[in-house]
């Protein structure tokens, strides 16, 4: 069956530019999460949404990141004028439903360098 | 806020068996998880702990007390493919989002 699929797998991108990172949820599923892991750390909380609506930006570390999921199922996390600092692994994660009791099920994660 | 402790770095040996400790201090509390991540992998599920005692599934257990703030991992009859990080989560009380540790790195060796 389909899990958590997302893309690209590795994006390099120099100081400066803007990427933007797709995330492809399992079908059905109403909670998305998206999460940064820095290497050797454990993944951070950034944003989750319950279908099209985004319910938590808490963890979004700043104004140049932005995400969205227009239609309740594709997510995308954009991330404007990189900085290096921006470089780690972006994992997005669904449940099925929008207890805290869910299982999070994670896709394989984009890797971000930024040069 | 959430604070949650595991450590770093654990060597066991193949056939062993292997407890992953994790203490949390949580504003609330909603369950803890123990997610598995091979490296360069995805996390992967294996447990969900929200009352206080032991699940047992297979080769691994994870054990809670809410008292305490504890819980563990244990990984019994070790084979060369557990070789990985080990995640202790904790979701906060009415909240979805997940607070993750650093992660254990567990290698198992011949």
């Amino acid at each position: 069956g389909a899990g958590v699929s997302q893309s690209p797998r590795y994006k390099v991108a120099k100081r400066g530019q803007d990427v933007a990172l797709r995330c492809d949820p399992i079908s059905g599923h109403v909670s998305l999460f998206w999460y940064q892991q820095a290497l050797g750390q454990g993944p951070e909380f950034l944003t989750y949404f319950q279908n099209e609506a985004q319910l938590d930006k808490s963890g979004l570390p700043s104004d140049r990141f932005f995400a969205e999921r227009p239609e309740g199922s594709v997510s995308t996390l954009k991330i404007q004028r990189t900085q290096q600092e921006d470089s780690a692994v972006y994992l997005c994660a669904s449940s099925l439903a929008t207890g805290g009791h869910y299982e999070q099920y994670f896709g394989p994660g984009t890797r971000l360098t930024v040069t | 806020g959430q604070n949650i402790d595991q450590p770093t770095e654990m060597t066991a040996t193949e056939g062993a068996i292997v407890q992953i400790n994790c203490t949390y201090q949580t504003s609330g509390f909603n369950g803890l998880f123990w997610y598995q991540q091979h490296a360069g992998e995805a996390p992967t599920f294996l447990s969900y702990n929200v009352l206080d005692g032991l699940e047992e599934k297979g080769r691994f257990s994870s054990f809670l007390s809410r008292s305490k703030g504890y819980s563990y991992l244990l990984l019994k009859e070790l084979q060369m493919k557990d070789s990985a990080s080990y995640l202790c989560a904790v979701g906060g009380a009415g909240s979805y989002q997940l607070t993750f540790g650093k992660g254990t790195k567990l290698s198992v060796i011949p």
